[in-house]
Parts: structure tokens; sequence; C-alpha cells
């Protein structure tokens, strides 16, 4: 029974490019959220995606971040133009419903 | 506006002793309280949870105290071990449209020494 899949496990970027972010989530889980994580911090909500629904969008930076969750596929999310301040790790989580969120290993970007 | 603080931000424990973590909420809205356990490298995973109709809950070595007046949850790891060294962080969530998003706390750093 596979957790929560998250690919590639780290992603190095130079200004200006795209970073693309996938996430798999758990078997039968159709409610997907992403968290970003700074060095020494929390995790801070980004986005909470159902199948090819964005539900709530409010801690997703208003330029340059996408999420999308296909019908079919991971859930992807796309940072366009990545800045030195796009380096973190993002974290991926799922849920059945309501119930308790499980979470990938991350994605560690780096941005040179 | 941060919405969950969490204390202490490290913390050393000897191993056996109780470790203590607190942490306070602002938003009446949120009725779900989760405590996620994070090793280097990796993703957090849940350890244990709690809802406001309950004042304690616990499982094995691992108990949340939940004060609802005073918006305040702790937890308590009670003879700790060094496989405990990790990052502790708090959360909170409510469905007030949102769905259950958390929001956490800035974490602590437990270490467990010999």
């Amino acid at each position: 029974n596979a957790g929560v899949m998250q690919n590639p496990r780290h992603l190095v970027r130079r200004r200006g490019q795209e970073a693309r972010l996938r996430c798999s989530p758990m078997k039968g889980h159709s409610h997907v959220y992403w968290y970003r994580q700074l060095p020494e911090e929390g995790l801070k909500f980004m986005v909470y995606l159902q199948k090819e629904n964005i539900i709530d969008e409010s801690g997703m930076p208003k330029e340059r971040f996408s999420a999308e969750f296909p019908k079919e596929g991971p859930s992807i999310l796309r940072i366009q133009q990545v800045v030195r301040g796009d380096s973190a790790a993002y974290f991926c989580a799922s849920s059945l419903g309501n119930q308790p969120q499980h979470f990938g290993d991350g994605t560690r970007l780096s941005i040179l | 506006q941060q919405q969950v603080k969490q204390s202490p931000q490290s913390l050393i424990v000897q191993k056996g002793g109780i470790s203590i973590i607190n942490c306070a909420y602002e938003n009446t809205a949120f009725d779900y309280f989760p405590w996620y356990q994070q090793f280097p490298g990796k993703g957090p995973a849940l350890l244990i949870a709690i809802r406001p109709d309950v004042s304690e809950k616990k499982e094995g070595r691992f108990t949340i105290s939940f004060n609802k007046s005073a918006k305040q949850f702790s937890l308590h790891i009670m003879d700790s071990q060094p496989g405990d060294s990790a990052t502790y962080f708090c959360a909170a969530s409510g469905l007030t449209g949102g769905g259950n998003k958390l929001t956490f706390g800035t974490g602590t750093q437990l270490k467990v020494e010999l």
C-alpha cells in the first residue's frame, strides 16, 4: 500500500527556468494539498485540489505558481520563471475526504 | 498573521524523561488539532490528533492535552527515547469552507540524550 509519492526528490533549476513537481496521492485519495517549507520554518499551505478542481488556492502566490490535479495522473505544482526565493521543500499531502492528511517526502527545490 | 504559536523552538531531554511541547491558536473555528513528527529529509508523519470535544488523548507514550477555553494544546512524550529525536509540529484546521487545510506551528526540534 504505497504512500504519497513525490518526484523528483531533488530538483535544481536556474533562475528563469520552470519547475514541475509531481505528486501521486495514496490509492483511493481524491484530495490533494500542497505545502511549502522554508528552512527552519513550519509548513505553509499553498493549495487544495480535488480531481480536476481547485478548491482553495488562498496560499498560492498570485504570479508564476499554478497547480492542477487532472482526472488521470498525478497532481502537478508548476513554478514558472523561478527565482532564488522559490528555493524550499515542497510537500504534497493527500486525504480521503475529511480524513487525516498523509504527506509525501517532499521535493527539495534549489535555484541557482 | 501566525495563527498557531508553538514553543519551545528547541528542547533537550534526557532519556526516560518527559518532553512537553506547547501550542496556542487564535482561530476559534479550528476543530482538529494534529501533531506531526518529521525526521530530516522526510515528510511529516501524523503522530496523534485531537478534537475539542475531549480534553486529553493518549496513544502509547504520546499524549495530547487540550484546553479549549485557553485555546492551547500540548504534546507530552513520556519515557522519551533517542529515537524520538525529531522535529515536531503542531497544526490546526477547521472546516470553514477551505476543506481541512492545515495551519502549522513553527516546529520544535527535540533531542533526546542518553
